[in-house]
């Protein structure tokens, strides 16, 4: 592994499924963040962690949750999905909170119907 | 309310120079970021400014005034891989990265 990656790359999920988004670094960075990014908007930050053990709510936490377990993993949940939620998903670390730029997975295309 | 102001498109030619503005009101300053997001890819840091002033980096450059809420970046010598989005973000007082929307360059040969 180098750097992040996020699985599924895509996915498409029928509305009322619970669906994880799976997030991994190897590069020991403290700070983990979860976006999504919709077309004409900017990322919006949905969740994240200064540091394991640790998360805090961004902009839009609505509807998603999140876990800080290790350094390495920050999976992103969505206990019900609605069509709202049709978004691409960016997972992004740091090598602490505040500090430095992000670096960001691939990305994960979800499709709620 | 936080805001970060960006064209949304602008076109240029191959070889020329183009710059991408970017305005921003925020709660707090602490360091604006400039991205590269090619179509279907993750973005990708391309600059940092905190003070005031340029930062040079090769054909990219980033300027920051702090007192205006205004930045930019300036491509030169622009090449058929410089197509993509360009993001501007600023860092805020709570050390959170507020987004704009992007701006998508098309580079025409």
């Amino acid at each position: 592994i180098a750097g992040i990656t996020q699985a599924p790359t895509s996915q498409i999920l029928a509305a009322g499924r619970r669906m994880t988004l799976r997030c991994t670094q190897d590069m020991r960075h403290n700070a983990m963040y979860w976006y999504r990014q919709d077309l004409g908007l900017g990322l919006r930050l949905i969740h994240y962690s200064n540091t394991a053990g640790t998360t805090g709510k961004g902009e839009v936490p609505d509807g998603y949750s999140v876990s800080r377990a290790n350094t390495d993993d920050f999976p992103l949940t969505l206990a019900s999905a609605v069509p709202s939620q049709t978004s691409v998903y960016f997972c992004a670390s740091s090598e602490a909170a505040g500090g430095g730029e992000q670096y960001f997975g691939p990305g994960t295309r979800l499709t709620v119907t | 309310g936080q805001n970060i102001d960006q064209p949304t498109e602008m076109t240029a030619t191959e070889g020329a120079i183009v710059q991408i503005n970017c305005t921003y009101q925020t709660s707090g300053f602490n360091g604006l970021f400039w991205y590269q997001q090619h179509a279907g890819e993750a973005p990708t840091f391309l600059s940092y400014n905190v003070l005031d002033g340029l930062e040079e980096k090769g054909r990219f450059s980033s300027f920051l005034s702090r007192s205006k809420g205004y930045s930019y970046l300036l491509l030169k010598e622009l090449q058929m891989k410089d197509s993509a989005s360009y993001l501007c973000a600023v860092r805020d007082q709570d050390y959170q990265l507020i987004w704009g929307a992007g701006t998508k360059l098309i580079i025409k040969p």
